[in-house]
């Protein structure tokens, strides 16, 4: 069973940098898939982030490429998302999900986690 | 950029009553790039339907996808409690994007 469980602060101070990880458990990374990052708010919805892939090839949401950056870790079957000057704007939900070939669907998410952006 | 339109925005039936939801597209998309997601309030979107009209592992067929081109629907046959919750489709273009989003509610 494919499981995803992101981790990080819940509380990002405006300007600052949000960082988050997600863990996968009963599949490697290593063996696919494209690895990604997926955000909600009831203001514009579900907005998708951008992926990896397990060689490290990154695809990003032209809207927010110049700030975001999407790592592996293959070794400790995590994956890392870096959005840097954070604003009100960037607060969210935010999921980790297992994408197919061409982000056509995402199969498997994680719970989803809650980030505020606040002084 | 290819926008993704779903209507209703809410959907008020009884349990057994027929649900049909409404993905439009701003031009025309290739089937295989379009997929449905059921969220219930406080968790993650779970796949229902890809490629337009395939059931994810595991969804029953009381859920079915179809359509093609702009237009493409989201049927259930015959609504069961657990049903109620918010249904999204999604397209792949030049990067994946999502639907406003369904509210199938009880009346």
């Amino acid at each position: 069973q494919v499981q995803l469980q992101e981790s990080g602060p819940g509380l990002v101070r405006p300007s600052e940098t949000l960082s988050l990880t997600c863990t996968v458990s009963g599949f490697s990374i290593n063996n696919g898939y494209y690895w990604g990052w997926i955000r909600q708010t009831p203001e514009k919805g579900l907005e998708w982030i951008g992926s990896i892939y397990p060689t490290g090839t990154t695809y990003y949401n032209p809207s927010l490429k110049s700030r975001i950056t999407i790592s592996v870790d293959t070794s400790q079957n995590q994956f890392s998302l870096r959005v840097k000057s954070v604003t009100a704007a960037d607060t969210a939900v935010y999921y980790c999900a297992r994408s197919s070939a061409g982000f056509y669907y995402s199969e498997y998410w994680g719970q989803g986690t809650l980030v505020t952006v606040s002084s | 950029e290819i926008v993704l339109t779903q209507s209703p925005g809410t959907l008020s039936l009884s349990p057994g009553e027929r649900a049909t939801l409404s993905c439009r597209a701003s031009q025309s998309v290739s089937s295989s790039h379009l997929a449905w997601y059921q969220q219930k309030p406080g968790q993650a979107p779970s796949l229902l339907i890809y490629g337009a009209s395939t059931r994810a592992t595991g969804i029953p067929d009381r859920f079915s996808g179809s359509g093609s081109g702009t237009d493409f629907t989201l049927t259930i046959s015959r609504l069961e409690p657990g049903d109620f919750a918010v249904y999204f489709c999604q397209l792949y273009d030049s990067s994946p994007t999502f639907g406003q989003g369904t509210k199938v509610e009880i009346k």
